[in-house]
């Protein structure tokens, strides 16, 4: 069964930083493209970043790109968000997803809750 | 990087059939057959539909049927059922190899 666990959500002051990861099992984690997918409060979907099987290749959306860094460990099965320079507005649950042909997520995880405030 | 366009809700009858659109550009919905739409309940994650336009994953009832015309792609829900009450999302992969999701349909099941 696949299963997909995302950690180290919180509060966090503005400007700060934080770091999400995703422990995934019950698939060959390596084999996939991996994204990150987060959905403010009383929000839609808003499709953050993707990382290639083996992390040569990672895509952002423009809202996020060269704050935040998405990166994987595939001997641990883990996909992780580092988080920078934090806005109000980064505000959400983040979800991580198996991402499959041009489908940002087969599976996703429960989601992390992240809130960003002072 | 534009969200797609849905409408904000659709409502239907038990046993009716309702569709939701999702309207993009040719950079989007229009470049290739890859859209996707998502069942999401209150509370919980969002769950997989259908993908690459029309395909459904194993285990999804065949109620659930997508289509696509140029720019618009759409999410036909036939035999409404109580349990298909929820919100919708599109996403559709773009020309700049990123995603796009649609901003989300209300189904009420009347």
């Amino acid at each position: 069964e696949v299963q997909l666990v995302e950690s180290g959500g919180g509060l966090v002051q503005p400007g700060g930083s934080l770091r999400l990861s995703c422990a995934a099992s019950g698939f060959p984690f390596s084999s996939y493209w991996m994204s990150w997918v987060r959905q403010g409060p009383g929000k839609g979907l808003e499709w953050l970043a993707n990382i290639k099987q083996d992390g040569s290749e990672e895509y952002y959306v423009d809202s996020v790109r060269g704050r935040f860094t998405i990166s994987r460990d595939n001997a641990k099965s883990s996909l992780f968000l580092q988080m920078n320079s934090l806005r109000a507005e980064d505000t959400a649950i983040y979800y991580c997803a198996k991402t499959i042909s041009a489908t940002p997520g087969d599976y996703w995880g429960q989601g992390t809750l992240v809130t960003v405030s002072s | 990087q534009s969200v797609l366009t849905q409408p904000a809700s659709v409502s239907g009858p038990l046993g009716q059939s309702i569709t939701i659109s999702c309207t993009g550009t040719s950079n989007d919905v229009g470049d290739k057959n890859w859209v996707s739409w998502y069942q999401q309940h209150p509370g919980r994650a969002p769950k997989l539909m259908i993908y690459d336009v029309s395909d459904r994953p194993s285990g999804v009832s065949s109620r659930f049927s997508g289509s696509k015309s140029g720019n618009t792609a759409s999410l036909t829900i036939s035999g409404l059922q109580a349990e298909d009450e929820a919100d919708y999302y599109c996403s559709s992969y773009t020309i700049d190899d990123t995603y796009v999701f649609g901003s989300g349909t209300k189904v009420y099941v009347l």
